[in-house]
Parts: structure tokens; sequence; C-alpha cells
């Protein structure tokens, strides 16, 4: 089984919509990530959270909101989505222990189309 | 303010031939420096880090990269690439004290038979 799973795999959603995007790790990681990729700007930061009670926002935090309910569960949420929100959408964790040079683990990835 | 360039889009090469794949950053202070790779309908896995020490690198799948401080570059390097190795990948800095990960645009190696 995957140590980082993503939920869904694939979303087609509306303009204006309100969309949850989920992520769960079996790695016993504290430090939980949310990317966006899209082509040719390689991955950006949208939200990062070091533990339950840490959340923190990263470069491109706008229209987005993040939920950690368990150190296990990070959960991404577009608020009211717009078409330029439509890209590739990937969580990471990592291990506090390894300090500032700590590996990041990809899950699979989340494909989101609003139209 | 970071960032970290990749000049190349795309590379494509046939296989059993040398690439490079190149990565230049920006920073006056300590930088941490990662290469990443996607293979198609993946997420992210490392293929190797600098940290201190040895300039050159050795990561997974005979992939190996070279810091080079006095032109701030941490260009990726295998001799002889195979099929398998067609991915997109990507360089990456966490400046010191920030734990957060700047990639780079990504580079596609298209490797041909």
């Amino acid at each position: 089984d995957a140590d980082v799973t993503q939920t869904p795999r694939n979303r087609i959603t509306k303009t204006g919509k309100r969309i949850m995007l989920e992520c769960s790790q079996t790695k016993g990681h504290d430090r939980m990530y949310w990317y966006r990729q899209d082509p040719g700007l390689g991955l950006r930061l949208i939200y990062y959270s070091f533990d339950v009670k840490d959340i923190n926002k990263g470069e491109i935090s706008d229209g987005y909101s993040v939920s950690r309910q368990a150190q296990a569960k990070f959960s991404l949420s577009l608020e009211s989505a717009i078409p330029n929100q439509t890209a590739l959408y990937f969580c990471a964790t990592s291990d506090r222990g390894q300090g500032i040079q700590e590996t990041q683990y990809f899950g699979p990835g989340t494909r989101l189309l609003v139209l | 303010a970071q960032s970290v360039t990749q000049l190349d889009s795309q590379v494509p090469v046939f296989e059993e031939a040398p690439v490079e794949l190149r990565c230049n950053y920006s920073s006056s202070v300590s930088v941490y420096l990662f290469w990443y790779v996607q293979y198609p309908n993946q997420g992210l896995q490392l293929l190797l880090k600098y940290l201190s020490g040895s300039t050159l690198v050795k990561g997974i799948n005979g992939f190996e990269a070279e810091f080079n401080k006095s032109q701030t570059s941490f260009h990726l390097r295998k001799p002889s690439v195979h099929i398998s190795d067609t991915a997109e990948y990507f360089c990456a800095v966490i400046k010191d004290s920030s734990y957060k990960l700047i990639f780079g645009s990504g580079t596609r190696l298209l490797v041909r038979p």
C-alpha cells in the first residue's frame, strides 16, 4: 500500500463549487504539505503544517484553505473553484527528525479540472 | 528571493547516451539542494540531495550531481540513459531555516531508442 494517498485522483467541477481534496499518510510523519503543479511552473507551495496545531500559508494560498484533522490527514479545500485553479495537486510529508534537510515524500497527485 | 532556474524545458536524448540536466540557483546564504524525479502519472520521488561535504553527490538509478558554489549550479548527470529514465526532473532548494522547498520549472527528459 502507498505511504501517501490522495483522493480523489481526478476531479471535474464547475466554477463556484466548493471542493475538498484529501491526503492521508501512514509514514508517521508530522509535517505535511500541499503543492500545485502547472506546466512550465514547477511545483508551488499552497499550505504546510508542521503538526496538528501548526498551519502556515505558502506562496499561493489565496482561494484555498486547509484542515489538519489528525497527524495523518491533511485536507485542501477550494472555497469557490475558478478555472485558473485547474492544476495537478500534490500532497507531501516529511519527518521533523531529519532536520532542515528532510526528504519530502509525495502522493500520486490529484488532477483537478474546473470548468 | 530564493529561486531555482532550469534552463531546459525538454531534453531529448538517445538511449545509452550521456545526459546533463542543468540547474542554477540564486542565493547568498547556505542552501540545501535536491533533485526530484516524476515518472509519468506518478508523484515526485527524491533522486539525490546535497547537504554539505563532498560536492559530488550520487543518487539512485545511476544519477549524480555536482554542487558548484562559484557557479551556483547543481547539474544532474547520467553517463548512459535508459528508456525508463524518461520522466520530468525537478531541481529544488531549501534556504536554511525555512524548511520550504522551492522548485524549478522542471526539465522533461525524453529518451529515444
